[in-house]
């Protein structure tokens, strides 16, 4: 079954950090490109980032860029998404989802919550 | 900075059609924003309907199709069902890797 499980949310104070991981399986993950989207409580879907196969190609939202970093180690079947200087409007569920071409998302994880209190 | 719009909410009858959009908040959407559709009800994941304009994703049936409408792309539900209850989003690449969700549509279906 192909499959994406999301971890690595919590609660964490304002200025603080966290990292979300994001695991495969069930399909070749080294050939695919993979994307984070959040959804904030009761509001919609907004793309975080995206990461190309090798890493060669990110992109980021500007609402994180600088802040949020992507990375996948296609080894490990894993891709992970480091926080920094958290802010309460990044409460959210996090989501990764599988890219592909052209430019949409195909398979989705049930997503991870991060919460940063106001 | 560049908005996708989508309207808020939209109400149908079982069986009636319904057409959702997606549009700019500066210039037109065309086949080169490669859009997309997704379902979501509450507390599910979201599902993937359409890409690319027009082509439906894996198991969604012939009943939603995807078009350019104008200067918007546009999601069309012919003989909505009760399940089809959901919100309704729409994604656009805007060129340089960077993608765009709109606001989602609530569709209500009664």
């Amino acid at each position: 079954e192909v499959q994406l499980v999301e971890s690595g949310g919590g609660l964490v104070q304002p200025g603080g950090s966290l990292r979300l991981a994001c695991a495969a399986s069930g399909f070749t993950f080294s050939s695919y490109g993979i994307n984070w989207v959040r959804q904030a409580p009761g509001k919609g879907l907004e793309w975080v980032s995206y990461i190309s196969v090798s890493a060669n190609n990110i992109n980021y939202a500007d609402s994180v860029k600088g802040r949020f970093t992507i990375s996948r180690d296609n080894a490990r079947n894993s891709l992970d998404l480091q926080m920094n200087s958290l802010r309460d409007e990044d409460t959210a569920v996090y989501y990764c989802a599988r890219d592909r071409s052209p430019y949409y998302m195909d398979v989705w994880g049930k997503g991870t919550t991060v919460t940063v209190p106001s | 900075q560049t908005v996708v719009t989508q309207e808020p909410s939209f109400s149908v009858s079982p069986g009636g059609t319904v057409t959702l959009t997606c549009g700019l908040s500066s210039g037109s959407v065309s086949t080169s924003h490669y859009p997309s559709w997704y379902q979501q009800t509450p507390g599910q994941t979201p599902r993937t309907l359409m890409y690319s304009t027009n082509i439906r994703s894996s198991g969604v049936p012939d009943r939603f199709s995807g078009s350019i409408l104008g200067n918007k792309a546009a999601l069309t539900i012919t003989g909505a069902q009760a399940d089809d209850e959901s919100d309704y989003y729409c994604m656009l690449h805007m060129g340089s890797g960077i993608r765009l969700f709109g606001g989602g549509t609530k569709l209500t279906v009664l």
